[in-house]
């Protein structure tokens, strides 16, 4: 069964702090890496996304950071918001999958001031 | 605007009782899926559907049922056989360009009573 694994499941941190959620992937056939960002009682929403064959994409202060050969995968926030406070879901989909995404666990994130 | 309705936000189903939740979509997007998530365990593939009249069964497709009679409308029952329905359900779509680019809507959150 194709598993994406999340850590850690919570996280605190301090306003103006670095965020790093961790991602492990098995299926090799996966090549896109969606990050999610979701408020509660809302539906997730695509916050930035990263393919195989490059290491690193930024895109404001969220930066994936993606090592292929060891099949990891992370998200880092510079200078946590307390507007960040919210749920965070590593994604990965792949060909032969019917365009399905397979979701990690969620890390709840809680940036305090 | 375009985007996603699910409804309703909220719904409480008795023992024993057939419930259906509503997912419309003005997106123009031929693929949906359904997506049931629990605490701790992320999103989880109900059913998804890449074209009108055809749709497949994801990791959990035991007690529930769908149907995609038109483009924009596809529905999720959850039976009487689902036995532990309490839970967030989050319908998404994709369009046929991007087909990873998920747009979710706001979720139906069952609670069985």
């Amino acid at each position: 069964q194709q598993q994406v694994k999340q850590s850690p499941q919570s996280l605190i941190v301090q306003k103006g702090g670095i965020s790093i959620i961790n991602c492990a992937y098995e299926n090799t056939a996966f090549d896109y890496f969606p990050w999610y960002q979701q408020f509660p009682g809302k539906g997730p929403a695509l916050l930035i996304a990263i393919r195989p064959d490059v290491s690193e994409k930024k895109e404001g202060r969220f930066t994936i950071s993606f090592n292929k050969s060891a099949k990891q995968f992370s998200l880092h926030i510079m200078d946590s918001q307390p507007g960040d406070s919210a749920t965070y879901f590593c994604a990965a989909s792949g060909r032969g999958g019917g365009n399905k995404l397979t979701f990690g666990t969620g890390t709840q994130l809680k940036v305090e001031l | 605007d375009g985007g996603i309705t699910q409804s309703p936000k909220y719904l409480f189903r008795k023992e024993g009782q057939n419930v259906t939740l509503s997912c419309e979509q003005n997106l123009n997007h031929d693929a949906m899926y359904w997506y049931r998530q629990d605490p701790g365990q992320g999103l989880r593939l109900i059913y998804y559907s890449q074209i009108v009249n055809d749709f497949q069964k994801g990791d959990i497709a035991e007690g529930y049922s769908v149907s995609r009679e038109k483009k924009e409308s596809f529905p999720l029952t959850v039976t009487s056989a689902q036995k532990n329905p309490t839970a967030f359900y989050l319908c998404a779509s994709t369009p046929p360009g991007f087909p990873y680019g998920y747009t979710f809507g706001s979720g139906t959150r069952l609670t069985v009573v």
